[in-house]
């Protein structure tokens, strides 16, 4: 089992739609992790970190579950900006260093 | 917030030939630091972790004596391609960490596209 996965997409929808993205991870020892975005030919920039009780940041809402080691990421009212590649990030099994997801792509058309 | 700058951000060499990247926290101190490389559609992959004043720790998989690894400052780390071949050719990035947890995010630079001839 690799080791973070992510269905790769592409998600493809209007603009105003709501869409979700899961992400389920293999270290169950894991504690930290995140949600980045990157766009074409760029480097990642953190979206939101992801905590325990869930968490909001405007559009963006993060969900966690330890026990199913499953992070998800909702996207309400798509804007044409949000298109991007959707990271899924979570330390490693040293918890040394963040590994990353193949990315999430998501294409919001007009 | 945070800034990390990398340089150069695209490089085309000969192959055969050694390539400098270098990686530098502008406005904190980076204990720690990250090389990623991203091939094309592909996820982010972690190469090395660079500790200011120690050696490097690889991942698995990645030579050593090949991506060398210097981290002499607490605002600068530097990854060599040494003898640089085509499938060398990818997307590093590096990253920077100012506290020594990893609840903290990384802060990225802003990559090095390395092309091989």
């Amino acid at each position: 089992r690799k080791e973070v996965e992510q269905d790769p997409g592409p998600f493809n929808v209007p603009e105003g739609a709501t869409v979700a993205f899961n992400c389920t991870y293999s270290n169950s020892a894991s504690q930290s992790f995140f949600w980045y975005r990157q766009d074409c030919r760029k480097e990642p920039k953190l979206l939101m970190s992801v905590y325990s009780s869930g968490n909001e940041d405007g559009r963006f809402t993060a969900q966690l579950n330890r026990a199913s080691q499953y992070i998800s990421l909702l996207i309400r009212d798509s804007k044409l900006s949000d298109s991007a590649t959707y990271l899924c990030v979570v330390n490693n099994q040293a918890g040394t260093a963040l590994i990353f997801g193949k990315g999430t792509t998501l294409s919001v058309s007009s | 917030g945070a800034v990390v700058s990398q340089h150069p951000s695209w490089v085309i060499c000969k192959s055969g030939t050694s390539v400098k990247i270098e990686c530098r926290s502008l406005d904190f101190q980076a204990t720690t630091m990250f090389w990623y490389r991203q091939f094309p559609k592909q996820s982010l992959m972690l190469m090395a972790t660079s500790n200011e004043g120690s050696k490097a720790t690889y991942e698995q998989g990645v030579e050593k004596d090949k991506f060398l690894i210097n981290h002499a400052s607490l605002t600068l780390s530097t990854l060599t391609v040494t003898s640089a071949h085509p499938e060398d050719s990818s997307f590093y990035i590096c990253s920077a960490r100012g506290l020594r947890t990893t609840d903290s995010p990384l802060h990225f630079g802003n990559g090095t596209r390395l092309t091989v001839t």
